[in-house]
């Protein structure tokens, strides 16, 4: 059964920073390609941010482009979010989420549960 | 820009059929594959709905989807309701998603 877990959600002020953790099982880990989905409370799903397999390929949302770094240990099967300049607007939930091919056909098949950010002074 | 539109809400009675669509701007939605994610409030998202009209594994047949090129639309459609299917529905293509559905079942 595939597992993803977050964890490294918190309060912070603008301005701040945090690294968001995704922790898999279940699946060979790295022969996929991850990506960060968040949802705004009272808004929709939003995109932020894909790392293909091998680390070959990485983009971001415009919205976070500059400031976030996704990046991953295949050997620790964990997938990472560095959240730098920190705003009010970036206040989601943030969701770990599996792609259904290594080198990123934005399908995706696997979500965790998410982990709460929020941004504010 | 691409874009896709879903209705806020749609309500339907248990045991009938709710369809929701998902119109696109901006692009051919056919261009590319079509997902849908059922979120149950204080839940993450699953997949109910891959590549447009495959079901994963554990999701009964009663889920649904497909493309309509004419209309540049995909359509998520839910038969049998269930109290269990209230939630809302996203679509997806790219790295867009659809605002999003509430299903209510009455």
């Amino acid at each position: 059964e595939v597992k993803l877990v977050e964890s490294g959600g918190a309060l912070v002020q603008p301005g701040g920073s945090l690294r968001l953790s995704c922790v898999a099982s279940g699946f060979d880990f790295e022969e996929y390609a991850m990506h960060w989905v968040r949802k705004v409370p009272g808004k929709g799903l939003e995109w932020v941010a894909i790392l293909t397999w091998n680390n070959n390929n990485l983009a971001y949302a415009a919205s976070v482009k500059g400031r976030f770094t996704i990046s991953r240990d295949d050997a620790e099967n964990s997938l990472f979010l560095q959240m730098n300049s920190l705003r009010p607007d970036d206040t989601a939930s943030y969701y770990c989420v599996k792609d259904m091919a290594g080198g990123g056909s934005y399908s995706f098949d696997s979500w965790g549960q998410g982990t709460q950010v929020t941004v504010s002074s | 820009k691409f874009m896709l539109t879903q209705p806020h809400s749609v309500s339907e009675s248990p045991g009938k059929t709710v369809t929701i669509s998902c119109t696109g701007s901006g692009g051919a939605i056919a261009g590319n594959f079509v997902q849908w994610y059922q979120q149950r409030p204080g839940s993450g998202p699953t997949t109910v709905i891959f590549e447009s009209d495959q079901r994963p594994s554990g999701v009964p047949d009663r889920f649904s989807g497909s493309i309509d090129s004419s209309s540049n639309s995909a359509s998520l459609t839910i038969s049998g309701l269930r109290t269990e299917d209230e939630a809302d529905y996203y679509c997806q293509s790219q790295r867009v998603f659809g605002g999003g559905t509430w299903v209510s079942v009455l």
